[in-house]
């Protein structure tokens, strides 16, 4: 069974750069889209981007010029920095595997419990 | 973008009552629409892929249909576990979008 967890800190300053690690256990980190969501408090669901096994990138326009995914597939993880945060990126961070490809569908099919990232001074 | 919608924003529904959720999208995605069901504190959890295919594990109360722009999620007979948010995706085009999600509330 396939799980993913996330860590990082649980504050950050405005203005500097948010950065969360998600470590994939139970299957390996090859293929998928490896993805970050997040959700702000009470709001709805954000697809930030995903990396891929072979290091392409795909972002967010919304996000993209602060947006930065990595994998290190010795470790099973993958990583997420968003840069000069401000308060509008207090959400709590999901990270999520998109698959499921032999079904013909693109897929979130397994996700992170999430974490919550608040930015304040 | 493809910009999701969904209605009503919250849904109130008695137990063993049908629940019937929309959603639609601002151009055709097809048939690549998946629904989300997210519990308080839980990350979201899939219940419909390909609008009307159920993930493994999903009861049968759980029905998806529609295809282009106008979809509906349809739960037969409300459980109480039923209770959360649904929220439906997109994954026709980049960005992947979600809904704003529907609130289904015991009546």
């Amino acid at each position: 069974q396939v799980q993913l967890q996330e860590s990082g800190p649980g504050l950050v300053k405005p203005s500097e750069t948010l950065s969360l690690t998600c470590t994939v256990s139970g299957g390996s980190i090859s293929s998928y889209y490896w993805t970050w969501i997040r959700q702000p408090p009470g709001k709805g669901l954000e697809w930030i981007g995903y990396i891929y096994y072979g290091g392409s990138t795909n972002y967010n326009p919304s996000l993209k010029s602060r947006v930065t995914i990595s994998l290190d597939t010795s470790k099973n993880q993958f990583s997420l920095k968003l840069s000069s945060v401000t308060a509008a990126d207090t959400a709590v961070y999901y990270c999520a595997r998109e698959g499921g490809w032999s079904s013909g569908h693109s897929l979130f099919d397994y996700w992170g419990q999430g974490t919550l990232v608040t930015v304040s001074s | 973008e493809i910009v999701m919608t969904q209605s009503p924003a919250t849904l109130s529904v008695s137990p063993g009552e049908r629940a019937t959720l929309s959603c639609r999208a601002s151009q055709s995605v097809s048939s690549n629409l998946a629904w989300y069901q997210q519990k308080p504190g839980q990350a979201p959890r899939l219940l419909i892929y390909g609008a009307s295919t159920r993930a493994t594990g999903i009861p049968a109360r759980f029905s998806g249909s529609g295809s282009g722009t106008e979809f509906t999620l349809t739960i037969s007979s409300l459980q109480s576990e039923d209770f959360a948010v649904y929220y439906c995706q997109q994954y026709n085009n980049w960005p992947r979008t979600f809904g704003p999600g529907t609130k289904v509330d015991i009546k």
